[in-house]
């Protein structure tokens, strides 16, 4: 109940395109998504978050949808660029004093000329 | 403000000795998190602390692995007698509060390999 499902697990997207990953959870409880961005080399870096109480939130080319009764939600990247290329991470938390991300399983981008 | 520091970024270890890798998180920061990202895998949570106190180790395997924050001094992720299962890059993340209210920093990782 606590794994959140990650896909694809790898995307090609032309320049100029648009991204799109999903991902999916069980647990009810969770209240905060957010997606976090790597570099190859690099630890992951908070790209954009979401909290139940909105259907959508958008950052420049970067938007979060977000479906509760589906207990989905999906990460949008709009005018891909190469600099995309990255492994994009959903993940999930609860509230709580033992509160922690539970991460999905990585989406491997890459944006081609 | 520097970020999360972690060292070492790099450590080879022969089955069954010890290894032990520290995490400062950033300045202001009382919250640690220790994940584990194993080869074309995500992330693991291991570990939550806070200064001086375990709050969920409900990610840590039962033996060999034990983590520590305190008073003074850097996180503490120690991993005694290592098998080459342990191999895996081990990232801390710290914050100002806890995970699910805001943001989580991440060091850029420590990579262990078990020969």
């Amino acid at each position: 109940q606590q794994q959140v499902k990650q896909s694809p697990q790898s995307l090609i997207v032309q320049k100029g395109g648009i991204s799109i990953i999903n991902c999916a959870y069980e647990n009810t409880a969770f209240d905060y998504f957010p997606w976090y961005q790597q570099f190859p080399g690099k630890g992951p870096a908070l790209l954009i978050a979401i909290r139940p109480d909105v259907s959508e939130k958008k950052e420049g080319r970067f938007t979060i949808s977000f479906n509760k009764s589906a207990k989905q939600f999906s990460l949008h990247i709009m005018d891909s660029q190469p600099g995309d290329s990255a492994t994009y991470f959903c993940a999930a938390s609860t509230t709580g004093t033992a509160s922690k991300l539970t991460f999905g399983t990585g989406t491997r981008l890459q944006v081609t000329l | 403000n520097a970020g999360v520091m972690q060292n070492p970024r790099h450590l080879v270890r022969r089955r069954g000795q010890e290894a032990r890798l520290r995490c400062s998180p950033m300045k202001g920061h009382s919250h640690v998190y220790w994940y584990r990202q194993l080869p074309e895998e995500g992330l693991k949570f291991m570990v939550y602390l806070q200064k001086e106190n375990i709050i969920d180790e409900s990610g840590m395997p039962k033996e060999r692995f034990s983590a520590e924050f305190p008073k003074e001094g850097p996180s503490i992720l120690r991993i005694q007698q290592v098998v080459r299962g342990d191999s895996a890059a081990y990232f801390c993340a710290s914050s100002d509060r806890a995970a699910n209210t805001g943001e989580l920093f991440f060091g850029e990782g420590s990579r262990l390999t078990v020969l």
